[in-house]
């Protein structure tokens, strides 16, 4: 079957760097996407990597291998308005399926 | 605030009532996608639609009904639904083709009792 696994929930200290992990199984991939989405509000496009290797945006990164079905995304110098859920996305090419993570729920500590 | 725009914010319906949701986007794009986000279940894909026409629709009751009139409008027409069907309604919008970089609205919060 096709599926996406990311953990559900994730904390951290304001100041430092987490890591959100996501793996997925699909017959076909195009690329791996992230979003960020606030309590209450819509999901915000975050990063898009179709190719092997690290896209830094800021104080964010996202990772990709393809040969391990793996990405991340890297939040770095966190702040406390980045306490929100953070899904991964893939489209998968044989099914034309977009496909979305259950979700990690990032809670930022002083 | 995003270049979607969903409304209304907030629904509340009973199982015998026809209703719909609306959706607006002023990015220029030429895709428009319906999710349904329930609590702590992933987003689900219900309708995609590229240049107007519909081009995907993941098994979903037809007690839901979309209409794209143009590329800029999108609609959900909602009839005799269940409790079940209770949910965070998402549009979004992209390029064709770009179905994993979309641009996401509001949402309408519906609750069917």
């Amino acid at each position: 079957g096709q599926s996406l696994e990311q953990p559900s929930e994730v904390t951290a200290v304001e100041g430092a760097i987490v890591q959100i992990n996501c793996t997925y199984q699909t017959s076909g991939f195009y690329g791996l996407s992230w979003y960020q989405q606030h309590d209450g509000g819509a999901p915000t496009f975050l990063s898009y990597n179709a190719l092997d290797g690290l896209e830094e945006t800021g104080r964010f990164s996202s990772f990709l291998s393809r040969s391990d079905s793996y990405g991340y995304l890297l939040l770095q110098e966190l702040q406390m308005k980045d306490s929100a859920s953070y899904f991964c996305a893939v489209e998968d090419s044989s099914a034309s399926k977009i496909i979305f993570g259950s979700g990690t729920r990032l809670s930022i500590r002083p | 605030e995003t270049g979607v725009t969903q409304t209304p914010r907030h629904l509340v319906m009973g199982m015998t009532n026809k209703k719909s949701l609306k959706c607006e986007q002023h990015l220029g794009h030429n895709a428009m996608y319906w999710y349904k986000q329930s609590a702590k279940k992933p987003l689900e894909l219900m309708f995609v639609y590229s240049l107007e026409e519909r081009v995907e629709n993941n098994s979903v009751p037809s007690r839901f009904s979309p209409e794209c009139p143009n590329s800029s409008h999108l609609f959900l027409h909602l009839h005799t639904l269940q409790p079940e069907d209770s949910a965070l309604y998402l549009c979004a919008s992209s390029q064709v083709g770009k179905a994993t970089e979309a641009f996401f609205g509001q949402g309408t919060r519906l609750t069917v009792v």
